[in-house]
């Protein structure tokens, strides 16, 4: 597509809830982040996957948290049991390779805004 | 660990002013840095920086990096309301290859 697309755009869910938010890249970009903007904060990097190379999960902040790229394209990231301190708004980025390669570095979706309550 | 520190934290000025916004960072293997302007929840690409004191400059925006001292600024002259954002700093280590770490943003508020 033209850009990143993610859904839905706003999710509200009861705590303990499970949810899933998608994100589709631009295609023929080898490259998929995901990040989340709690209010008042950065961008707190969160998963990466690039090509069929294992992803970087490092930035996963509990093991509620997991995320899958099926076919090298569409990810899904999954929270199981849903808390308060889980609301935020979740963006996917997409780029064709390193931030240096690609001179307009990584391109954006819209997010997904989770409030869990 | 590598961390990026924006500031002010938010800036409130009027149409016309003239506005510079900071970025420092500590990275173990500077790749680049990057600054983003987000209006609603998607950023929007601005500017990347590799060198030290080379202007990048789009319309009223500008921006420059200095290595040596690790920070990066961002200027905006004669704002408008249209500015209204937060701009995000982001940078890319080399020994983390793809990942950026971003600051927490300045909110940027430009009244009439």
């Amino acid at each position: 597509g033209a850009g990143v697309s993610q859904s839905p755009s706003n999710k509200v869910t009861e705590k303990g809830k499970d949810v899933e938010l998608r994100c589709d890249p631009i295609s023929g970009h080898t490259a998929l982040y995901w990040y989340r903007q709690s209010l008042g904060q950065g961008l707190e990097f969160l998963i990466y996957f690039q090509g069929n190379s294992a992803p970087d999960k490092s930035g996963l902040p509990s093991d509620r948290f997991s995320a899958e790229r099926t076919g090298g394209s569409v990810s899904t990231l999954t929270i199981q049991r849903t808390q308060q301190e889980d609301s935020a708004v979740y963006l996917c980025a997409s780029s064709s390779g390193s931030a240096l390669q690609s001179s307009y570095g990584y391109t954006f979706g819209s997010g997904t805004r989770l409030t869990v309550v | 660990e590598d961390k990026v520190v924006q500031s002010p934290l938010s800036l409130v000025v009027h149409e016309g002013d003239t506005v510079t916004l900071n970025c420092s960072y500590e990275v173990t293997n500077f790749r680049s840095l990057l600054w983003y302007k987000q209006e609603k929840k998607a950023p929007t690409f601005l500017f990347m920086l590799t060198s030290s004191g080379i202007e990048k400059k789009s319309g009223r925006l500008s921006s420059i990096l200095d290595k040596k001292e690790l920070f990066s600024i961002l200027n905006i002259t004669a704002t408008q309301t249209g500015d209204s954002a937060i701009y995000l700093c982001a940078v890319e280590d080399e020994d983390n290859t793809d990942k950026l770490i971003f600051g927490t943003g300045t909110r940027l508020q430009v009244f009439p």
